[in-house]
Protein backbone atom coordinates (compact mmCIF):
# COMPACT_ATOMS: atom_id res chain seq x y z
CA UNK A 1 0.00 0.00 0.00
CA UNK A 2 1.67 3.39 -1.18
CA UNK A 3 2.12 5.67 2.21
CA UNK A 4 0.89 9.47 2.41
CA UNK A 5 2.91 11.80 -0.31
CA UNK A 6 4.71 14.94 -0.23
CA UNK A 7 6.30 17.44 -2.72
CA UNK A 8 8.48 19.42 -2.74
CA UNK A 9 10.25 17.47 -0.39
CA UNK A 10 12.50 20.54 -0.35
CA UNK A 11 11.97 24.72 -0.62
CA UNK A 12 14.23 27.44 -0.52
CA UNK A 13 12.36 30.63 -1.51
CA UNK A 14 13.05 34.23 0.33
CA UNK A 15 10.87 36.27 2.06
CA UNK A 16 7.69 37.75 0.86
CA UNK A 17 7.99 35.20 -1.84
CA UNK A 18 4.68 32.38 -2.65
CA UNK A 19 5.19 28.23 -2.10
CA UNK A 20 2.93 25.66 -2.86
CA UNK A 21 3.08 21.95 -1.02
CA UNK A 22 1.04 19.04 -2.37
CA UNK A 23 -0.18 15.67 -0.41
CA UNK A 24 -1.77 12.37 -1.61
CA UNK A 25 -3.36 10.92 0.79
CA UNK A 26 -3.36 7.07 1.44
CA UNK A 27 -6.28 5.95 -0.96
CA UNK A 28 -9.52 6.14 0.97
CA UNK A 29 -8.61 8.24 3.43
CA UNK A 30 -10.97 10.62 4.06
CA UNK A 31 -9.43 12.67 6.58
CA UNK A 32 -6.50 14.50 5.69
CA UNK A 33 -4.03 16.97 8.14
CA UNK A 34 -1.27 19.47 7.29
CA UNK A 35 0.74 20.23 10.09
CA UNK A 36 3.82 22.50 10.65
CA UNK A 37 6.56 21.25 12.85
CA UNK A 38 9.11 23.79 13.75
CA UNK A 39 12.85 22.93 14.29
CA UNK A 40 13.13 21.41 18.10
CA UNK A 41 9.47 21.11 18.29
CA UNK A 42 6.50 18.94 18.07
CA UNK A 43 4.02 19.23 15.44
CA UNK A 44 0.98 21.82 15.46
CA UNK A 45 -2.09 21.02 13.68
CA UNK A 46 -2.93 24.01 10.96
CA UNK A 47 -5.62 22.35 9.30
CA UNK A 48 -7.95 19.29 9.02
CA UNK A 49 -10.56 18.42 6.17
CA UNK A 50 -12.79 15.51 6.04
CA UNK A 51 -13.75 14.72 2.24
CA UNK A 52 -13.32 18.33 0.74
CA UNK A 53 -14.44 19.88 3.40
CA UNK A 54 -12.77 21.87 6.45
CA UNK A 55 -13.10 20.83 9.72
CA UNK A 56 -10.72 22.63 11.95
CA UNK A 57 -8.67 25.09 10.04
CA UNK A 58 -8.74 27.41 13.97
CA UNK A 59 -4.89 27.24 13.77
CA UNK A 60 -4.05 28.23 10.36
CA UNK A 61 -2.67 31.91 9.61
CA UNK A 62 -5.66 32.59 7.35
CA UNK A 63 -3.47 36.36 6.21
CA UNK A 64 -0.91 34.18 4.54
CA UNK A 65 -1.25 30.28 4.44
CA UNK A 66 -4.74 28.79 2.35
CA UNK A 67 -5.36 25.40 1.66
CA UNK A 68 -7.89 23.27 -0.22
CA UNK A 69 -8.88 19.66 -1.21
CA UNK A 70 -10.92 20.22 -3.97
CA UNK A 71 -12.16 16.75 -4.66
CA UNK A 72 -11.23 15.33 -1.42
CA UNK A 73 -8.47 13.75 -2.64
CA UNK A 74 -5.08 15.80 -3.17
CA UNK A 75 -4.45 18.87 -1.26
CA UNK A 76 -2.03 22.12 -1.26
CA UNK A 77 -1.08 24.41 1.23
CA UNK A 78 0.21 27.88 0.02
CA UNK A 79 1.85 30.36 1.76
CA UNK A 80 1.85 34.18 0.62
CA UNK A 81 3.82 35.87 1.27
CA UNK A 82 6.53 33.60 3.28
CA UNK A 83 7.99 34.90 6.18
CA UNK A 84 10.94 34.25 8.01
CA UNK A 85 9.53 32.30 10.70
CA UNK A 86 7.21 30.19 8.30
CA UNK A 87 10.07 28.19 7.51
CA UNK A 88 9.37 24.44 9.16
CA UNK A 89 8.64 21.12 7.82
CA UNK A 90 5.46 20.88 6.12
CA UNK A 91 3.71 17.64 7.51
CA UNK A 92 0.37 16.28 5.99
CA UNK A 93 -1.07 13.36 6.71
CA UNK A 94 -4.72 10.91 6.29
CA UNK A 95 -6.55 8.95 8.54
CA UNK A 96 -9.01 6.28 7.56
CA UNK A 97 -11.98 4.78 9.15
CA UNK A 98 -9.95 2.99 12.04
CA UNK A 99 -8.34 6.67 13.13
CA UNK A 100 -4.93 6.00 12.65
CA UNK A 101 -2.71 9.07 11.49
CA UNK A 102 -0.38 7.93 8.47
CA UNK A 103 2.14 10.74 8.05
CA UNK A 104 4.65 11.92 5.31
CA UNK A 105 7.84 12.25 4.99
CA UNK A 106 7.24 16.34 5.10
CA UNK A 107 7.75 19.24 3.20
CA UNK A 108 11.16 21.10 4.47
CA UNK A 109 10.77 25.13 3.71
CA UNK A 110 13.58 27.23 4.57
CA UNK A 111 12.51 30.89 4.30
CA UNK A 112 15.42 33.28 3.45
CA UNK B 1 -5.63 24.64 25.50
CA UNK B 2 -4.22 20.97 25.86
CA UNK B 3 -0.86 21.20 26.51
CA UNK B 4 1.43 18.39 26.51
CA UNK B 5 5.42 18.20 27.99
CA UNK B 6 7.93 16.07 27.67
CA UNK B 7 11.62 15.84 28.74
CA UNK B 8 14.22 17.27 25.87
CA UNK B 9 17.01 14.78 25.97
CA UNK B 10 17.79 10.99 27.37
CA UNK B 11 20.83 9.01 26.73
CA UNK B 12 21.11 5.50 27.57
CA UNK B 13 23.95 2.40 26.96
CA UNK B 14 22.98 0.22 24.23
CA UNK B 15 20.92 -3.09 25.97
CA UNK B 16 19.87 -1.18 28.68
CA UNK B 17 16.22 -0.05 29.01
CA UNK B 18 14.77 3.47 28.14
CA UNK B 19 12.15 5.51 29.63
CA UNK B 20 10.42 8.43 28.25
CA UNK B 21 8.18 10.26 30.10
CA UNK B 22 4.95 12.66 29.17
CA UNK B 23 2.43 14.71 30.79
CA UNK B 24 -0.66 16.52 29.52
CA UNK B 25 -3.18 18.00 30.92
CA UNK B 26 -6.65 17.55 29.05
CA UNK B 27 -8.36 14.83 31.10
CA UNK B 28 -10.99 14.03 27.71
CA UNK B 29 -8.03 12.77 25.96
CA UNK B 30 -9.17 9.32 24.54
CA UNK B 31 -6.26 8.26 23.12
CA UNK B 32 -2.33 8.45 23.73
CA UNK B 33 0.46 7.98 21.27
CA UNK B 34 4.30 7.17 20.85
CA UNK B 35 5.45 8.37 17.87
CA UNK B 36 9.05 8.17 16.19
CA UNK B 37 10.95 10.32 14.01
CA UNK B 38 14.39 9.83 12.67
CA UNK B 39 16.21 12.40 10.79
CA UNK B 40 14.84 13.78 7.45
CA UNK B 41 11.25 11.53 7.96
CA UNK B 42 8.28 11.37 8.81
CA UNK B 43 6.07 10.12 12.05
CA UNK B 44 5.82 7.13 12.29
CA UNK B 45 3.18 5.17 15.03
CA UNK B 46 4.98 3.06 17.48
CA UNK B 47 2.04 2.18 19.89
CA UNK B 48 -1.36 4.07 21.26
CA UNK B 49 -3.05 3.22 24.50
CA UNK B 50 -7.00 3.75 24.87
CA UNK B 51 -7.56 6.00 28.02
CA UNK B 52 -8.99 3.51 29.76
CA UNK B 53 -6.08 1.82 29.83
CA UNK B 54 -3.04 1.43 32.44
CA UNK B 55 -0.47 -0.46 30.76
CA UNK B 56 0.15 -2.25 26.82
CA UNK B 57 2.90 -4.08 26.11
CA UNK B 58 3.76 -4.54 22.54
CA UNK B 59 7.22 -6.62 21.97
CA UNK B 60 10.31 -4.53 23.30
CA UNK B 61 7.64 -1.70 24.49
CA UNK B 62 5.93 -0.79 27.27
CA UNK B 63 3.71 1.99 27.63
CA UNK B 64 1.75 3.08 31.03
CA UNK B 65 -0.74 5.42 31.90
CA UNK B 66 -1.31 7.40 35.11
CA UNK B 67 -4.28 8.90 34.24
CA UNK B 68 -5.11 10.05 37.70
CA UNK B 69 -1.36 12.46 37.34
CA UNK B 70 -2.24 12.38 33.84
CA UNK B 71 1.41 10.67 33.06
CA UNK B 72 2.62 8.91 30.47
CA UNK B 73 5.45 6.74 29.73
CA UNK B 74 7.06 4.66 26.81
CA UNK B 75 9.78 1.86 27.98
CA UNK B 76 12.17 0.01 25.04
CA UNK B 77 13.70 -3.15 26.73
CA UNK B 78 16.92 -4.21 25.32
CA UNK B 79 17.40 -0.12 23.46
CA UNK B 80 19.51 -0.39 20.41
CA UNK B 81 21.70 2.12 18.32
CA UNK B 82 18.30 2.06 15.81
CA UNK B 83 16.01 3.26 18.36
CA UNK B 84 18.25 6.72 18.51
CA UNK B 85 15.36 8.93 17.08
CA UNK B 86 13.25 11.79 18.61
CA UNK B 87 10.04 10.43 20.23
CA UNK B 88 6.95 12.36 20.48
CA UNK B 89 4.31 11.77 22.56
CA UNK B 90 0.79 13.07 21.40
CA UNK B 91 -3.16 13.22 22.78
CA UNK B 92 -6.13 12.80 21.00
CA UNK B 93 -9.94 14.19 21.71
CA UNK B 94 -13.09 13.87 20.12
CA UNK B 95 -12.12 15.37 16.83
CA UNK B 96 -8.62 12.63 16.06
CA UNK B 97 -7.22 15.72 16.18
CA UNK B 98 -3.17 15.03 17.75
CA UNK B 99 -1.56 17.81 20.10
CA UNK B 100 2.13 16.74 20.01
CA UNK B 101 4.53 17.38 22.52
CA UNK B 102 8.12 18.79 21.51
CA UNK B 103 9.54 15.47 21.47
CA UNK B 104 12.77 13.19 23.52
CA UNK B 105 15.63 13.01 21.53
CA UNK B 106 16.76 9.04 22.24
CA UNK B 107 20.61 8.76 22.18
CA UNK B 108 21.77 4.94 22.56
CA UNK B 109 25.24 5.01 23.57
CA UNK B 110 27.54 1.54 22.19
Amino acid sequence: EAGVAQSPRYKIIEKRQSVAFWCNPISGHATLYWYQQILGQGPKLLIQFQNNGVVDDSQLPKDRFSAERLKGVDSTLKIQPAKLEDSAVYLCASSGVGGELFFGEGSRLTVL
Amino acid sequence: GEDVEQSLFLSVREGDSSVINCTYTDSSSTYLYWYKQEPGAGLQLLTYIFSNMDMKQDQRLTVLLNKKDKHLSLRIADTQTGDSAIYFCAESGSARQLTFGSGTQLTVLP
